[in-house]
């Protein structure tokens, strides 16, 4: 079975440009969930999809980000313009019901 | 502080030699998770242990849960050069379906 897969692996963009990350959950979990790692800090929590709803985006920053999950299958994750301080390493993790949360090996971003 | 704070942030041991990590959270969860993170790389579920449930083993790795005190350790035995990582605890607050990750724990193991 398939893991969490997330494209890429790695992002090197200059500030102002426009980045799309994309994660393919296990197929059949209902729940996705992108979080971000910035600067070593610790792991915080971006948003969570049920199937194509966005069930809880508290953790998004700020309006540069958007995510989708057009059909409740793969997700993307859009920084338009990216800052500096969006540098980061991005996790995407998929879970069925309450189980466990599997992630992906992360993307890892870097503004320049 | 953090929801999910781990002690200590770094940790220095000789292979062979046991490894503790501990963690605290503040709200009520409905269950605790332990990850590992190697340099550049994904997250690894290592153990998940439920809020009903005191202490759970797996392999070398040892998890114990006090929800009166909000608090939980891992412990691996036996450590190896391969363990030294990134840990993080995690927990998944009630009512929300999201993990709450800690600043994690940077455990180097010397061979």
């Amino acid at each position: 079975e398939a893991g969490v897969t997330q494209f890429p692996s790695h992002s090197v963009i200059e500030k102002g440009q426009t980045v799309t990350l994309r994660c393919d959950p296990i197929s059949g979990h209902d729940n996705l969930y992108w979080y971000r790692r910035v600067m070593g800090k610790e792991i915080k929590f971006l948003l969570h999809f049920v199937k194509e709803s966005k069930q809880d985006e508290s953790g998004m920053p700020n309006n540069r980000f958007l995510a989708e999950r057009t059909g409740g299958t793969y997700s993307t994750l859009k920084v338009q313009p990216a800052e500096l301080e969006d540098s980061g390493v991005y996790f995407c993790a998929s879970s069925q019901g309450v189980g466990e949360a599997f992630f992906g090996q992360g993307t890892r971003l870097t503004v320049v | 502080s953090q929801q999910g704070e781990e002690d200590p942030q770094a940790l220095s041991i000789q292979e062979g030699e046991n490894a503790t990590m501990n963690c605290s959270y503040k709200t009520s969860i409905n269950n605790l998770q332990w990850y590992r993170q190697n340099s550049g790389r994904g997250l690894v579920h290592l153990i998940l242990i439920r809020s009903n449930e005191r202490e759970k083993h797996s392999g070398r790795l040892r998890v114990t849960l006090d929800t009166s005190k909000k608090s939980s350790s891992l412990l691996i035995t036996a450590s190896r050069a391969a363990d030294t990582a990134s840990y993080f605890c995690a927990t998944d607050p009630a009512g929300r379906r999201a993990l709450t990750f800690g600043s994690g724990t940077r455990l180097q193991v010397q061979p």
